[in-house]
């Protein structure tokens, strides 16, 4: 009954190399998020897709490529990893993109490279 | 542009004791506020929400208040227990999501 899933929980992997992360949610939620959170625990918003639309471009390499398949899916895929890549990753979903509504966040992938 | 500040950490309390992480924030408009709570090894949680001027949130304890003249929506609990110790994220929602800083809270039997 998790609301919000992730996968893998931790990655560890080496510089260069290209990895997923997958995340789904089964809250009938219409918008879903991916969120950094650095060593210092500080988190950024990273993308915000609405009903598989991207809405939401943060200042992102390109190298990070989010896919919404459908509502309830969102993945995050990074190519060429880089050291400075090492984080947790989080993902999160809302009811709708207004601003009182609460967002659900995932357990987190915590991606180390190498 | 929006953005949120919250006391340094860590903070460490003595079990039973008053807490309070302040929280300030600059905004245009009229956002949403929210504080969330991370236990370790754990994704976020909501923990209370405001979503106009003078609304109290509160829940397990934890009270705060939108106060929009002084900008700020400090987290207070009475007694605090060592099951407490998390992250605590101030943040406000204005188109996205903006995180504080965070403070870690530490409570001590």
């Amino acid at each position: 009954d998790t609301a919000v899933s992730q996968t893998p929980k931790y990655l560890v992997t080496q510089m260069g190399n290209d990895k997923s992360i997958k995340c789904e949610q089964n809250l009938g939620h219409d918008t879903m998020y991916w969120y950094k959170q650095d060593s210092k625990k500080f988190l950024k918003i990273m993308f915000s897709y609405n009903n598989k639309e991207l809405i939401i471009n943060e200042t992102v390499p390109n190298r990070f490529s989010p896919k919404s398949p459908d509502k309830a899916h969102l993945n995050l895929h990074i190519n060429s990893l880089e050291l400075g890549d090492s984080a947790v990753y989080f993902c999160a979903s809302s009811q709708g993109a207004g601003s009182s509504y609460e967002q659900y966040f995932g357990p987190g992938t915590r991606l180390t490279v190498t | 542009g929006n953005s949120v500040t919250q006391m340094e950490g860590p903070v460490t309390l003595s079990e039973e004791a008053f807490l309070t992480i302040n929280c300030t924030y600059t905004a245009t408009g009229y956002p949403s506020l929210f504080w969330y709570v991370q236990y370790p090894g754990e994704g976020l949680q909501l923990l209370l929400k405001a979503t106009k001027a003078d609304d109290k949130g509160s829940n397990k304890g934890f009270e705060a208040t939108y106060r929009k003249e002084t900008t700020s929506f400090h987290l207070e609990k009475g007694s605090v227990q060592v099951s407490d110790s998390a992250v605590y994220f101030c943040a406000l929602m204005g188109g996205k999501l903006i995180f504080g800083q965070g403070t870690e809270l530490s409570v001590k039997p």
